[in-house]
């Protein structure tokens, strides 16, 4: 089955810098790719996600970069502010609009310092 | 946007009872809806996928029988801890994908918060 890996566990970024978290996955045939946000007790919300055939997708401050051949896809937020201190977690799967089981990273905790 | 819900929020129940958990799709029908499990500072475990009209499939290491999933209608899904133990407290979410969406977006509930005392 698909297996993903997430790094860094925790990251601290000063206010207004860029964080950057990175995911592999190891199944090749998986081709949907989300990532969710999720705080303290709160259900996970989707941020951005990408499709195989894109390599990079951007919205607003978020953006998310897939390398098929490498099989890893990284989240970037630029110009962070405290409201983005949460866990996220990255996903894949084999998207066929029939069972789509996500399989999730180990989660990242990312802290914005003010 | 699509919603889902889950109830209970929070329950806490004592050890060798059963516990019900609902999830609702509120403003859309879901065919397959998703069961995970969340311990403290830890990923999500997708548990099961639950199936409207026939059994759940499970994930390797879940005990079919002690997690009872029922996907009566296109809109819920229900969860049922049996004889539960302190080692089942966790935080249990749902999720469902629209039917007939043309995203792979999943939408998840709120999530549940189980104590087994």
């Amino acid at each position: 089955g698909e297996n993903v890996e997430q790094h860094p566990s925790t990251l601290s970024v000063q206010e207004g810098d860029s964080a950057v978290i990175k995911c592999t996955y190891s199944d090749s045939a998986s081709n949907y790719f989300p990532w969710y946000k999720q705080e303290l007790g709160k259900r996970p919300q989707l941020i951005i996600d990408i499709r195989s055939n894109v390599g990079e997708k951007k919205d607003q401050r978020i953006a998310v970069t897939l390398n098929k051949t490498a099989k890893h896809f990284s989240l970037h937020i630029t110009e962070t502010q405290p409201e983005d201190s949460a866990v996220y977690f990255c996903a894949a799967t084999v998207a066929n609009f029939g069972n789509e089981k996500l399989t999730f990273g180990t989660g990242t905790r990312l802290t914005i310092i003010p | 946007g699509a919603v889902v819900s889950q109830h209970p929020s929070r329950v806490i129940c004592k050890s060798g009872t059963s516990v019900k958990i609902e999830c609702r799709s509120l403003d859309f029908q879901a065919t397959t809806m998703f069961w995970y499990r969340q311990f403290p500072k830890q990923s999500l475990m997708l548990m099961a996928t639950s199936n409207e009209g026939s059994k759940a499939t499970y994930e390797q290491g879940v005990e079919k029988d002690k997690f009872l999933i029922n996907h009566a209608s296109l809109t819920l899904s229900t969860l049922t801890v049996t004889s539960a133990h302190p080692e089942d407290s966790s935080f249990y979410i749902c999720s469902a994908r629209a039917e007939y969406s043309l995203s792979y977006e999943q939408y998840f509930g709120p999530g549940t918060r189980l104590t087994v005392t």
